[in-house]
């Protein structure tokens, strides 16, 4: 079983529609949690983190965490399509290593 | 948060032969982290690289062939030795940084790997 799971997608909304994104992880005892963003032939880029249940705003993104189902998700409300890129999730169960899922591919059509 | 900068961002090279990549840090850091992304998937944890002492390495991944040096606490190389095709990839350099108390990864802007 992988650390951390999500959808390889690709994800397609309309422009200015909201995208979720999911994830799953293994490790009961996870504390911190993260996305990142990655454009084609870039380097990931931190764009949110959420370390307790419940939901986690920053401007058009809201971060939602549920341990108890250990499940992490990422909402994109209007949606742009400057925001099609690939989506990380990524985990850090002990404080000493992260973990990334393997992406989920989003696009957003004008 | 912690100011990355990695080189070469890109290089092509003959099988057989070596590369080594460099990442500085803005600032002092006790663990640096290299990771693999092949073309299409995730990130790979290679290693950990603590200043003053050996690295430490994932499954499947050996010193022989990706040693690593750090020998300060704002900058650590990786060399890709003997390259074959399969070491074709995206490397990248990761640092943590203990922003407010929590700990975030960031990431160099990653070394693209090509060999022929």
């Amino acid at each position: 079983q992988k650390e951390v799971e999500q959808n390889s997608g690709p994800l397609s909304v309309p422009e200015g529609a909201i995208a979720s994104l999911n994830c799953t992880y293994s490790d009961r005892g996870s504390q911190s949690f993260f996305w990142y963003r990655q454009y084609s032939g870039k380097s990931p880029e931190l764009i949110m983190s959420i370390y307790s249940n419940g939901d986690k705003e920053d401007g058009r993104f809201t971060a939602q965490l549920n341990k108890a189902s250990q499940y992490v998700s990422l909402l994109i409300r209007d949606s742009q399509p400057s925001d099609s890129a690939t989506y990380l999730c990524a985990v850090n169960p002990n404080f000493n290593k992260f973990y990334f899922g393997s992406g989920t591919k989003l696009n957003v059509k004008p | 948060s912690a100011v990355i900068s990695q080189k070469p961002s890109r290089d092509i090279c003959q099988r057989g032969t070596s590369l080594t990549i460099q990442c500085q840090v803005d600032s002092q850091v006790t663990m640096m982290f290299w990771y693999r992304q092949q073309p299409g998937q995730s990130l790979t944890l290679i290693a950990t690289a603590n200043q003053g002492s050996e690295a430490t390495y994932e499954s499947g991944f050996v010193i022989d062939k990706f040693p690593i040096s750090r020998p300060n606490l704002t900058f650590s190389t990786l060399t890709v030795s003997n390259m074959s095709p399969e070491d074709s990839s995206i490397y990248l350099c990761s640092v943590e940084d203990k922003g407010a108390g929590n700990t975030e990864a960031f990431f160099g802007q990653g070394t693209r790997l090509t060999v022929v």
